[in-house]
């Protein structure tokens, strides 16, 4: 069964430091994968598609990694700001068909 | 900047009633999504939608929940007889490309009692 794991489930840091969340994946056939930002309330925000090829991305602040052979991804956020403070959901779509694999999401709380 | 919008922003309805939520895509766009996310859960892919015919559903997408786009802009989502456990928010979403960036709309709360 396709499964998408994030971690830490919560995280609370300070504005201004940087912080990494975590993907893993269990999605067979891998197409690409994809992270979002979801306010509360929200809709999700794309932050960056990752393909099998590509081990980098950033996008701003947001830096998105990718190990097609460990099935792993992180996104990390640079010099945090208060407006970062939201659900950060890793997704996974599998080649061939869309059907999407959503992880459960890290809230990310920045203090001023 | 072009945006998804979605109609109404928060629906009541009484179990077993019919519901209709609404969604105007980004007007280039030429796939469509919905997604419902029950309140503290993840969020869970319902369909998608190209060129007037359903692509890929999911497991919840049963025998209740129909999909159209009755004209050019709008792209709906039928729930036929509701029941308390279709209490969510639910979102449209639209891409130029099926592994293109998807925007999502606000959602449309729907409350089943």
């Amino acid at each position: 069964k396709n499964q998408v794991e994030q971690s830490p489930q919560s995280l609370i840091i300070l504005e201004g430091k940087n912080c990494t969340l975590q993907c893993n994946y269990t999605v067979s056939p891998f197409s690409n994968l994809r992270w979002y930002k979801q306010d509360t309330g929200r809709g999700p925000v794309s932050l960056t598609i990752m393909t099998f090829s590509e081990n980098t991305k950033s996008n701003g602040r947001y830096t998105a990694t990718l190990d097609a052979d460990t099935k792993q991804s992180s996104l990390h956020i640079t010099a945090s700001q208060l407006s970062d403070s939201a659900s950060y959901i890793c997704v996974v779509l599998s080649g061939g068909s869309y059907i999407p694999t959503f992880g459960r999401g890290t809230s990310l709380i920045v203090h001023p | 900047e072009p945006e998804v919008t979605q109609t109404p922003s928060h629906q009541v309805t009484q179990m077993g009633q019919e519901v209709i939520l609404r969604c105007v895509p980004i007007s280039n766009h030429l796939y469509f999504y919905w997604y419902r996310q029950i309140l503290g859960q993840k969020v869970e892919f319902l369909v998608s939608f190209y060129n007037n015919e359903i692509s890929e559903k999911s497991e919840i997408f049963d025998d209740q929940f129909s999909v159209e786009r009755p004209d050019g802009s709008n792209f709906t989502l039928k729930i036929r007889s509701t029941k308390l456990e279709d209490s969510a928010m639910y979102f449209c979403a639209s891409s130029d490309g099926q592994y293109n960036e998807q925007f999502f709309g606000p959602g449309t709360r729907l409350t089943v009692l």
